[in-house]
């Protein structure tokens, strides 16, 4: 099935400790992009990536890292900086920056 | 960025009734989408439609970008249409959302 992919779909964290989003699609889309949603909020912007080995911070990435080595994979790394990272987040991707977007399950992450 | 509102906020129905919902932003886009947020969190694509009318069963949708809104139309509502309903648009590569309407079909 083609699709996007996020693992896993809970995860904790301990005070002071880095975590690492897993975010995976086959659709062969060259654009993906990190959300992160607040109970009854809409969706912001951590980081997008349009192409391999190149990515763009978006409006909320003090303490979050990314990569995108590969096409189909855009990690995205929750640092200890990051002082509220209880959130529901989302991975989408889209064929270019400018088309349809389509999200993953996502992944809630709770700090113990 | 550009900001976006959904109204109303908050909506409730009974089934089989009708609703629409709006959407208003404050520049000119290239990429405007409606989704519906499950119980689950999973955002479904409704419509891709940065200007004019779409139709998808009981849901259309109609934008007027030069007047800077657009407008869902839900029709013989269903308990399975509950759920929050995002629009977002984007004048670049990345989404700006609105808070959402949080609509809720009672049998």
């Amino acid at each position: 099935d083609g699709g996007i992919t996020q693992s896993p779909k809970y995860l904790f964290r301990k005070e002071g400790q880095n975590v690492t989003l897993s975010c995976e699609q086959n659709l062969n889309h060259d654009a993906m992009y990190w959300y992160r949603q607040d109970p009854g909020q809409g969706l912001r912007l951590i980081y997008y990536s349009q192409i391999v080995n190149d990515f763009q911070k978006g409006d909320i990435a003090e303490g979050y890292s990314v990569s995108r080595e590969k096409k189909e994979s855009f990690p995205l790394t929750v640092t200890s900086a990051q002082k509220n990272p209880t959130a529901f987040y989302l991975c989408a991707s889209s064929i270019s920056g400018l088309e349809t977007q389509y999200f993953g399950p996502g992944t809630r992450l709770l700090v113990l | 960025g550009i900001q976006v509102e959904q109204s109303p906020p908050d909506l409730i129905l009974q089934e089989g009734a009708n609703s629409t919902l709006r959407c208003n932003f404050s520049d000119s886009v290239n990429n405007l989408q409606w989704f519906h947020q499950n119980p689950w969190g999973q955002l479904i694509n409704l419509f891709y439609i940065p200007s004019g009318t779409k139709q998808n069963g009981r849901l259309s949708a109609t934008t007027v970008a030069t007047e800077r809104y657009s407008l869902l139309y839900i029709s013989s509502s269903q308990t399975t249409d509950s759920g929050v309903y995002f629009c977002a648009v984007s004048s670049g590569y990345a989404l700006n959302f609105g808070k959402g309407t949080s609509l809720l079909v009672t049998p």
